[in-house]
């Protein structure tokens, strides 16, 4: 199994620029989450799906949408990147709602 | 919104030194799980806690859940470098639809030879 896999790992964006950071993971989980990691800080919680078809808002999800089309997949969109958005992200999966298996991240640099 | 506090934010130490990391909160959790992140690369779970006073061992790492559920705390004996990285605590709220896993601030570990 490959576990959670995120693409692009680094990606550098205009102000203004629209982006989707993919996330795919192989275990079969219901439930799949987008976090922000900003430097020397916890995880917060943008948006999140307990299963295809349903989302559902988090701590931070203004600046971003998601879509659960599959069980598999659970694209974040920024459809204006601005600066406050320069930070990595962490897709993760878990099959119940405790324990979360995480990618390996997605660093955005908005400029 | 949960919040959870870890101390210290940053702790340096050398190789052969113990440590005791930190976890707070006034609300109640029903599991409260500590997760290692190494530079570059997303958290990956330690353990979980579930019963309020419940202590785990993961060879030279104890974790320990409050009576109250409120608290945790992670000991670690004989620190070597390997344990250099980012612990986070997460606290976990079962509220049915809404239940969501909360992150602490995290305590950054350096042990140096």
């Amino acid at each position: 199994n490959a576990g959670v896999t995120q693409t692009p790992k680094f990606r550098i964006l205009k102000i203004g620029q629209s982006m989707t950071l993919q996330c795919t993971q192989d275990m079969n989980h219901n439930y799949m989450y987008w976090y922000r990691q900003d430097p020397g800080m916890g995880l917060k919680l943008i948006y999140y799906s307990v299963g295809a078809g349903i989302t559902d808002k988090g701590e931070v999800p203004n600046g971003y949408n998601v879509s659960r089309s599959t069980t598999e997949d659970f694209p974040l969109r920024l459809e204006l990147a601005a600066p406050s958005q320069t930070s990595v992200y962490f897709c993760a999966s878990s099959y119940s709602r405790g324990e979360q298996y995480f990618g390996p991240g997605t660093r955005l640099t908005v400029t | 919104t949960q919040l959870l506090e870890q101390s210290p934010q940053f702790l340096s130490i050398q190789e052969g030194e113990n440590l005791t990391v930190y976890c707070n909160s006034s609300s109640v959790f029903s599991s409260l799980q500590w997760y290692r992140q190494e530079p570059g690369e997303g958290p990956v779970l330690l353990v979980t806690v579930v019963t309020g006073g419940e202590v785990k061992k993961l060879k030279r790492l104890t974790f320990q859940f409050g009576d109250a559920r409120k608290d945790s705390s992670l000991h670690i004996t004989a620190a070597q470098p390997g344990d250099t990285g980012l612990y986070l605590c997460a606290g976990f709220l079962n509220t049915g639809t809404a239940s969501k896993l909360t992150f602490g601030t995290g305590t950054r570990l350096q042990v140096t030879l």
